[in-house]
């Protein structure tokens, strides 16, 4: 059982905007602003696309938002293609030098 | 452009040590202060940290495997290294090896190795 509680599927058609939560608690997520979110396609390495709850790396396009409010961080992506189906993993800090993750959306393109 | 690669045994028997190393290219170990980490994923299932190791040697590891991962360094050889002890079919997983964010806390690794696949096994 994974630390962080994520829906295990969320879809959308091209073009339109899903969100993806995460759940934790407030010794995670509600405690510290440093969620981070992860893209992974089959067979391939995951991906950083945010990082510190909202920033995006270099190169990750912008619409690829994060979010926090208290123990929930939401993961919104706009403007859907179908190259965003993928698997999606948040993780936080989670004090005590402790990292957690969650067990992952699957994020279908309809 | 930084790049990761994964190498070791893909296969290891039941309580024995699996061991693997992390050769980094495209920049060196010892010449920027971040954290380089170990993370694994079993068949169909998510993402676990097992630890990471600063270029000092500092580590810290996922308490729930604490007492069996080691995790080191070599900066000489741009490489840092994961024993894992006591395996059992539970361990069988996708490691994958990564950069860590200069601070443990800041919680992000990029970019990542592609992976490798150790299957425990008699």
């Amino acid at each position: 059982q994974s630390a962080l509680t994520q829906p295990p599927s969320a879809s959308g058609s091209p073009g339109q905007s899903v969100t993806i939560s995460c759940t934790g608690t407030s010794s995670d997520i509600g405690g510290y602003n440093y969620v981070s979110w992860y893209q992974q396609h089959p067979g391939k390495a995951p991906k950083l696309m945010i990082y510190e709850v909202s920033k995006r790396p270099s190169g990750v396009p912008d619409r690829f938002s994060g979010s926090k409010s208290g123990n929930t961080a939401s993961l919104t992506v706009s403007g859907l293609q179908p190259e965003d189906e993928a698997d999606y993993y948040c993780s936080s800090y989670a004090g005590s030098n402790n990292l957690v993750f969650g067990g992952g959306t699957k994020l279908t393109v309809l | 452009q930084l790049q990761l690669q994964e190498s070791g045994p893909g296969l290891v028997k039941p309580s024995e040590t699996l061991s693997l190393t992390c050769s980094v290219s495209g920049g060196s170990i010892s010449s920027s202060s971040y954290y380089w980490g170990w993370i694994r994923q079993p068949p169909g299932k998510g993402l676990e940290w097992i630890g990471s190791v600063f270029y000092s040697g500092t580590t810290y590891c996922n308490p729930s495997l604490k007492s069996r991962v080691s995790i080191t360094v070599d900066t000489s050889k741009s490489q840092f290294s994961l024993k894992l002890s006591s395996v059992t079919a539970a361990d069988t997983a996708v490691y994958y090896c990564a950069r860590h964010s200069p601070m443990l806390r800041d919680n992000w690794f990029d970019p990542w190795g592609q992976g490798t696949l150790v299957i425990v096994s008699s």
